[in-house]
C-alpha cells in the first residue's frame, strides 16, 4: 500500500454514460497525476496538477474527460459520454515536489464500458 | 516515445539474481533512471531510482554505466513474487512518466 488511494476500484458501465473516478494522494503530497492503461500496454500520461492547478494535458485527454483538484488534495477524473474505447485501467500517482520527485502510484479503477 | 530499451521478457530461476538490463543512450545529464515494476492488474510500484551512482534499497540494487547509457536492476534473491512486468524510465523530476513495453521477468520454481 503506497498512501495513494483510488475509488471506486472497478467500474462497469453502458456507453453514453458519464462515470467519475476519485484519487486520495499521500496527504503532503503537491503533485497528482492522472495515466491510463489499456491491456497489453504501459501507462500513458493524462494529465498533471501541482496542487490545485492542472499544468499539463495529453493530447489523450479529449474535450469528454475532465479532472479537478479542488484545494489542491483529492482529485476527480470525469469521463462524460463514455465509449469503448474509453475501457481502461485509469491510474493516479502522487509526488512531493522535490529533487527527485518520485511518483507513488495508487492501485487504479479498472473502467469497461459496455 | 520512451527513451529506453530493454528485453521483452526474461526468465530467472527462484534464489538466484535477476539482472534486467536497460539501455538509454540519450538520457541527458539531469534525467534520472527509474525503475517500476506492475504485477498482474496493480498499480506500478516503485522500485529504486539513481542519477549517476549505484543505488542499493530493500527491494534492489541499480548499478548505472559510468557514461549512464545504460543500467541494470538486481533482485538478489528473486522470489515467484517478483513475477511482473519491470519498467526503465528516464525521467527530469516533475515530469510525466513515459512508459515503454517493459520487460515481463519470469521467476521459475
Amino acid at each position: 500500500d503506497t498512501g495513494v488511494s483510488q475509488n471506486p476500484r472497478h467500474k462497469i458501465t453502458k456507453r453514453g454514460q458519464n462515470v467519475t473516478f476519485r484519487c486520495d494522494p499521500i496527504s503532503e503530497h503537491n503533485r497528482l497525476y492522472w495515466y491510463r492503461q489499456t491491456l497489453g500496454q504501459g501507462p500513458e500520461f493524462l494529465t498533471y496538477f501541482q496542487n490545485e492547478a492542472q499544468l499539463e494535458k495529453s493530447r489523450l485527454l479529449s474535450d469528454r474527460f475532465s479532472a479537478e483538484r479542488p484545494k489542491g488534495s483529492f482529485s476527480t477524473l470525469e469521463i462524460q459520454r463514455t465509449e469503448q474505447g474509453d475501457s481502461a485501467m485509469y491510474l493516479c500517482a502522487s509526488s512531493l515536489a522535490q529533487s527527485t520527485d518520485t511518483q507513488y502510484f495508487g492501485p487504479g479503477t479498472r473502467l469497461t464500458v459496455l | 516515445d520512451a527513451k529506453t530499451t530493454q528485453p521483452t521478457s526474461m526468465d530467472c530461476a527462484e534464489g538466484r539474481a535477476a539482472n534486467l538490463p536497460c539501455n538509454h543512450s540519450t538520457i541527458s545529464g539531469n534525467e534520472y533512471v527509474y525503475w517500476y515494476r506492475q504485477i498482474h492488474s496493480q498499480g506500478p510500484q516503485y522500485i529504486i531510482h539513481g542519477l549517476k551512482n549505484n543505488e542499493t534499497n530493500e527491494m534492489a540494487s541499480l548499478i548505472i554505466t559510468e557514461d549512464r547509457k545504460s543500467s541494470t536492476l538486481i533482485l538478489p534473491h528473486a522470489t515467484l513474487r517478483d513475477t511482473a512486468v519491470y519498467y526503465c524510465i528516464v525521467n527530469n523530476a516533475g515530469n510525466m512518466l513515459t512508459f515503454g513495453g517493459g520487460t515481463r521477468l519470469m521467476v521459475k520454481p
